[in-house]
Parts: structure tokens; C-alpha cells; sequence
């Protein structure tokens, strides 16, 4: 099956500081997502994004499908934006979604 | 915006207990999940379901069973809850119209048996 590389797995930085978090997979996907986990354990929706670039906000993704790597990006960070970003993929239609491991994320104010 | 709801959001139990997790959608979604996450063990699929009375087992499905009688509720059942099934449980759904899979998250349920 479709292996889900995340990096770094954690990541501490100064509030107002950008970050980069990054997905590899090891095969070709339909289907590509990044959550935010927040302290309360809800996933968030930040981006479904097979392919191309999106932005919302201080948040911005991009895929490269043909590399098979996705990339987060946060703008000025916030105390808000900790907790665990997750990627995720599927290749079978949306029946089987592969999660990263995660990466930890911690915002010092 | 979708919205996905779990019937508890803590819940202790003790062994050989029958547990019932409720998670309803209220956007007409075909396909409903259940995941199970641990810690140094990601999210891992328990069941999912594709349709009404329809269900197929995900990675993990040994100790429990799923119903879905009705297209916005999907139930996960633990018949004799065991120590090893303390977790955070998640319920998500998905619309496969457009060819658009975006799985939307239910605020989980942390459960403990003891």
C-alpha cells in the first residue's frame, strides 16, 4: 500500500514566525488532505488538494502529484496553530485513506 | 458547512461491557469511517460504510462491528469491551459526488475501560 511520509515530526517556533511541513508518498493518489488536530483532538479540514496550490488565510498548500510530495505552509505563526498537522491520501476512490504520522507543531508566544 | 456529530465525548466502561459509539452527518454523505488513534500509532481504520446496510472492514476490524440502518448514522459496536480498545475513536464521512473525497471529522470520543 501507499506509504505516508511526514517531516519534520516536530516543530517548535517563535510566534510570528513561517514554517514548511511536508508529505511524501510513495505512490500515485487521487486524493490529498492536510488537518490541523487541535488539543481537543478535533480534525480540522485545512486544504483538499490532489494537486495545484491553494491558500487560506496565513495558510497555503501545494501539491506536486507528479513528485508525489505535498507542501504546508504556515505564515506568522499563532499560539492557535499548534497541535499535530496531519496529511492524507487515498488512491482507491475514497474508501482508503493512508494518514501521516503527523507533525507536532508548538507556538511559543 | 457539514457537520459531524459522536454521542459522547468521554465515556468509561468496564470490561466485557457492549458499547455503542453514535456518529450522525448531516450532510447526506454516501461513505461513513470509523478510526481508531493511539498514540505512536496514527489514525488506523476500523469499518467503513459505502451505503445504507453497507459495510466493509478497514485495517483493524477484530473486536468490533458496525451498523448503519440509515444513510446519516453510522454506529460502532464493541460486543465485550476489552482494556486494549481504550482510545480515541473518530467517526468521519465523505461525498463522492464530483469525484471529490473530502473526509469530514466528528469531535471524537475518548474512550477508557477499565
Amino acid at each position: 500500500g501507499i506509504q505516508v511520509e511526514q517531516s519534520p515530526p516536530d516543530l517548535i517556533l517563535q510566534e510570528g514566525a513561517n514554517s514548511t511541513l511536508r508529505c511524501n508518498f510513495s505512490d500515485s493518489v487521487n486524493n490529498l488532505q492536510w488537518f490541523h488536530q487541535n488539543p481537543w483532538g478535533q480534525l480540522i479540514n485545512l486544504f483538499y488538494i490532489p494537486s495545484g496550490t491553494k491558500q487560506n488565510g496565513r495558510l497555503s498548500a501545494t501539491t506536486v502529484a507528479t513528485e508525489r510530495y505535498s507542501l504546508l505552509y504556515i505564515s506568522s505563526s499563532q499560539t492557535t496553530d499548534s497541535g499535530v498537522y496531519f496529511c492524507a491520501v487515498d488512491d482507491t476512490g475514497g474508501f482508503k485513506t493512508i494518514f501521516g504520522a503527523g507533525t507536532r507543531l508548538f507556538v511559543k508566544a | 458547512d457539514v457537520k459531524v456529530t459522536q454521542s459522547s465525548r468521554y465515556l468509561v466502561k468496564r470490561t466485557g461491557e457492549k458499547v455503542f459509539l453514535e456518529c450522525v452527518q448531516d450532510m447526506d454523505h454516501e461513505n461513513m469511517f470509523w478510526y481508531r488513534q493511539d498514540p505512536g500509532l496514527g489514525l488506523r481504520l476500523i469499518y467503513f460504510s459505502y451505503d445504507v446496510k453497507m459495510k466493509e472492514k478497514g485495517d483493524i476490524p477484530e473486536g468490533y462491528s458496525v451498523s448503519r440502518e440509515k444513510k446519516e448514522r453510522f454506529s460502532l459496536i464493541l460486543e465485550s469491551a476489552s482494556t486494549n480498545q481504550t482510545s480515541m475513536y473518530l467517526c468521519a464521512s465523505s461525498s463522492i459526488s464530483d469525484g471529490n473525497y473530502e473526509q469530514y471529522f466528528g469531535p471524537g470520543t475518548r474512550l477508557t475501560v477499565t
